[in-house]
């Protein structure tokens, strides 16, 4: 079952500009984590945010939370073309222990 | 390379053939799991194994058949197969079978079923 949705569902952007992708969810949950899968690749692991923080940092990524509106944002600072990628929301619901995935924002940096 | 290798990365099957996938982790991980992506659609949690043991069967019809002989090989048997059962099929893992866990991934089995 779906529980995270990403927005938008694509995204094209020119490199060197910034890209910020949305993520909605509808349960309380552990945590939100942010993967990233090139395509037809495995997805990547790219930062998990617990439920009781409001903000992480990793390197040009920067991924916001708010509990309160079950909703999460996360941000890539001067993007770059080898950033074109789908990128997946996930969730772990609370006391849960599986994975559960959105629909992907489909990221597209042109040189 | 994430440790994780799935084989075959591509495969064709008819519907009644009997195939199988396979997935190996080099991570000394305990928890494996089945994923399925469809074109347009969510990654579908299929099954979740902790140290050998299913904990998890997600709804998944009966000819998707899955198999952990142990922590670091986990195998998807199909047979009778349907042509909507055409997906991109990718293995994961983590270190344990829990909620602050990030998984690992393979690079997936992209199957057509005609």
């Amino acid at each position: 079952s779906q529980q995270g949705e990403e927005d938008p569902q694509a995204l094209s952007i020119q490199e060197g500009e910034n890209a910020t992708m949305n993520c909605s969810y509808k349960t309380s949950i552990n945590n939100l984590q942010w993967y990233r899968q090139n395509s037809g690749r495995g997805l990547v692991h790219l930062i998990l945010i617990r439920s009781n923080e409001r903000e992480k940092h990793s390197g040009r990524l920067r991924v916001t939370l708010d509990t309160s509106k079950k909703s999460s944002s996360l941000l890539i600072t001067a993007s770059r073309a080898a950033d074109t990628a789908s990128y997946f929301c996930a969730t772990v619901n609370t006391g849960g222990f599986k994975t559960i995935f959105g629909a992907g924002t489909r990221l597209f940096v042109k040189a | 390379e994430t440790g994780v290798t799935q084989t075959p990365r591509h495969l064709v099957m008819g519907m009644t053939n009997k195939k199988s996938l396979k997935c190996e982790q080099h991570l000394g991980h305990n928890a494996m799991y089945w994923y399925k992506q469809s074109a347009k659609k969510p990654l579908e949690l299929m099954f979740v194994y902790s140290l050998e043991e299913r904990v998890e069967n997600n709804s998944v019809p009966s000819r998707f058949s899955p198999e952990c002989p142990n922590s670091s090989h986990l195998f998807l048997h199909l047979h009778t197969l349907q042509p909507e059962d055409s997906a991109l099929y990718l293995c994961a893992s983590s270190q344990e079978l829990g909620p602050n866990e990030k998984l690992f991934f393979g690079s997936g089995t992209q199957l057509s079923v005609l």
